[in-house]
């Protein structure tokens, strides 16, 4: 099945900089590249998606790009605030997996004000 | 509009004994996925459910895992046996339908504590 591995485990930022956060994914098959916020209590919160057949989408101050070729895709947060502390998960669906999402193991980020 | 909703929210049990999780999903959606959690891990896949069938479940651990959604909208994780390694936030999500085109929306788990 889909391994994806996510880097860095933890991060922390001063307020108003930018963080980012990567992800590499095995299945060559894989054509979609979900991003979840997590924080402390609460279920993972979709934050952002992207399809194979795009390489960048942008919402506000959030992020993702992705190279097919290298098999791998990142979360830019740009201006980042202290709420944007919590745990970040990458996850990929796989082209024969159904409604299966492969999540990664997370990022703690923590942003100080 | 409401989200998806698990009971209990918390959830303590003793070895060996069976227990039932319930998850609601949003009203609509067709597509329902049980997912665990382990401290420190990503969500990891049990089962995914089309409707009212299993179209999925090749996730479940073992035989003393099995999960229902007899009318394609209320589904229910049951654990029997209970082992210590049980022990993690079992996550409910739903999707307006399965597939690619579909996101995941999860719930707030069931922290299930064997002791």
């Amino acid at each position: 099945g889909e391994n994806v591995e996510q880097h860095p485990s933890t991060l922390s930022v001063q307020e108003g900089d930018s963080a980012v956060i990567k992800c590499t994914y095995s299945d060559s098959a894989s054509n979609y590249f979900p991003w979840y916020k997590q924080e402390l209590g609460k279920g993972p919160q979709l934050i952002i998606d992207i399809r194979s057949n795009v390489g960048e989408k942008k919402d506000q101050r959030i992020a993702v790009t992705l190279n097919k070729t290298a098999k791998h895709f990142s979360l830019h947060i740009t201006e980042t605030q202290p709420e944007d502390s919590a745990v970040y998960f990458c996850a990929a669906k796989g082209g024969s997996t159904l409604g299966r999402l492969y999540f990664g193991r997370g990022t703690q980020l923590t942003v100080w004000p | 509009g409401a989200g998806v909703s698990q009971t209990p929210s918390n959830k303590v049990t003793e070895k060996g004994k069976y227990v039932e999780l319930r998850c609601d999903p949003i009203s609509g959606h067709t597509a329902l996925y049980w997912y665990r959690q382990s401290l420190g891990q990503g969500p990891e896949f049990l089962i995914y459910f089309q409707g009212t069938g299993a179209a999925d479940d090749s996730g479940l651990p073992n035989d003393r895992f099995f999960a229902v959604r007899p009318e394609g909208s209320v589904s229910t994780l049951k654990i029997q046996r209970t082992e210590r390694g049980d022990s993690a936030v079992y996550l409910c999500a739903s999707s307006l339908m399965g597939g690619l085109g579909s996101p995941l929306h999860f719930g707030n788990g069931t922290r299930l504590t064997v002791t």
